[in-house]
């Protein structure tokens, strides 16, 4: 089985850096996913991490460490639209299942 | 648009009915999925179909049955509604679900209210 663990809330001021930790548990990791969710709105696909190390994709930056069993999502330059909830998704290797933890808040105030 | 688009939007109904989402998918991906998303925010599979092949089928109730005519649609027929039922519902599709690595593409979800 998988236990990921998020946690839930988090504000921040516009142009701050606010980082979004996830931890897991899994038997088989095969990747580990970051999305982006609005209120209402369908995830969004943000990142994919399989390898150790730092991913930088312009504001956003993601980080795995398979054997702490972390990641986290980096987001700088917050805007007011960065307020959403971010979803970090562990793959499991052998079912192919991806298993979503509850996802962190993130209010952005001007 | 390039897109998964899932109907309705919205659904309110009472127990006991049987109702039916509908997904489909213009992006040319093979694999195609149902989501549920319960009030506390959590993101659950259900179902998972490659090439109209049932490839994950989640411990859920009889009372939903998936299908897919072909790779571009997947419905959700759920039968005997009840209140638990209540929640958003997202289909999504990806390049090849048995590789594992493809990004999900969501569709914008079905609220379904049980009354």
């Amino acid at each position: 089985g998988q236990n990921i663990d998020q946690p839930t809330e988090m504000t921040a001021t516009e142009g701050a850096i606010v980082q979004i930790n996830c931890t897991y548990q899994t038997s088989g990791f095969n990747g580990l996913f970051w999305y982006q969710q609005h209120a209402g709105e369908a995830p969004t696909f943000l990142s994919y991490n399989v390898l150790d190390g730092l991913e930088e994709k312009g504001r956003f930056s993601s980080f795995l460490s398979r054997s702490k069993g972390y990641s986290y999502l980096l987001l700088k330059e917050l805007q007011m639209k960065d307020s959403a909830s971010y979803l970090c998704a562990v793959l499991h290797y052998g079912n192919n299942r991806l298993a979503f933890g509850k996802g962190n808040q993130v209010v952005v105030i001007p | 648009d390039t897109a998964v688009s899932q109907t309705p939007k919205y659904l309110v109904t009472q127990m006991g009915n049987d109702k039916s989402i509908k997904c489909e998918q213009n992006l040319g991906h093979d694999t195609m999925y149902w989501y549920k998303q319960d009030s506390k925010k959590f993101l659950k599979i259900m179902f998972s179909y490659n090439n109209k092949e049932l490839i994950i089928n989640e411990t859920v109730p009889n009372r939903f049955s998936p299908k897919s005519p072909d790779k571009a649609h997947l419905n959700l027929h759920i039968n005997s509604l009840e209140l638990g039922d209540s929640a958003v519902y997202f289909c999504a599709s990806s390049q090849d679900g048995r590789q594992g690595y493809s990004p999900l593409h969501f569709g914008n979800g079905t609220r379904l209210t049980v009354t």
